[in-house]
């Protein structure tokens, strides 16, 4: 069974520029998460999308956004690149469960893709 | 809101010790608890989870048990080895969204022979 597969694994940009980053998940799997994880502030959570509906969104400002596909493959998109977003970005998948209690929501992640921004 | 607070890292251990990570979290309802565990170069990999209080998960030979009355999720192994270096989280979800966990903010454990 394949993982959740990030592209790209490393990429440098400069302040000003945008990214796009791909995440396929687990076949099967139909919510796709993103994290930002940095040094200084942890994993922090970005946005969830399920049905290619965006479920949830932690706090970033609108340069970071996403999307999802009908397959379930999720791009997520950062434009007018600053520094401070240099990080490695984490997508995960999940299979998502009808019953809250079934301790289900456990989480694969990827490899990630780490973004530097010069 | 929820968190999750960790011990502060980091750790070095000598090969064959005992290790014991803190987690302590705050939540609303019955949360499930997670410990994923990161190595170098590669994302976050479930390590064990418990969905209920008193539940004790285990995997590798690390265990933890979900201690509502202390709010506590702490992660133990009786013996470590080198290959177990490597940055450890705990995490809990609410259970409301499938993909929305918080999690601490990792305890980097290094194993010496």
């Amino acid at each position: 069974k394949a993982g959740v597969t990030q592209t790209p694994r490393y990429l440098i940009k400069t302040r000003g520029q945008q990214v796009t980053l791909s995440c396929s998940p687990i076949s099967g799997h139909r919510s796709v998460s993103w994290y930002q994880q940095t040094p200084g502030q942890g994993l922090q959570f970005l946005f969830e999308y399920f049905s290619e509906t965006q479920r949830n969104k932690g706090n970033f400002p609108g340069r970071f956004s996403g999307r999802q596909f009908s397959n379930s493959r999720s791009e997520m998109n950062v434009s007018t690149l600053e520094l401070g977003d240099s990080a490695l970005y984490l997508c995960a998948s999940s299979l998502v469960e009808l019953a809250a209690s079934s301790g289900a929501n456990v989480l694969t992640f990827g490899a990630g893709s780490r973004l530097t921004v010069l | 809101g929820n968190s999750v607070t960790q011990m502060e890292g980091p750790v070095t251990l000598s090969e064959e010790a005992f290790l014991t990570i803190n987690c302590t979290y705050t939540a609303t309802g019955y949360p499930s608890l997670f410990w994923y565990v990161q190595y170098p170069g590669e994302g976050l990999q479930l390590l064990l989870k418990a969905t209920k209080a008193d539940d004790k998960g285990s995997n590798k030979g690390f265990e933890a048990t979900y201690r509502k009355e202390t709010t506590s999720f702490h992660l133990e192994k009786g013996s470590v080895q080198v290959s177990d270096s490597a940055v450890y989280f705990c995490a809990l979800s609410d259970g409301t969204n499938a993909g929305k966990s918080t999690f601490g903010d990792g305890t980097t454990l290094t194993v010496k022979p």
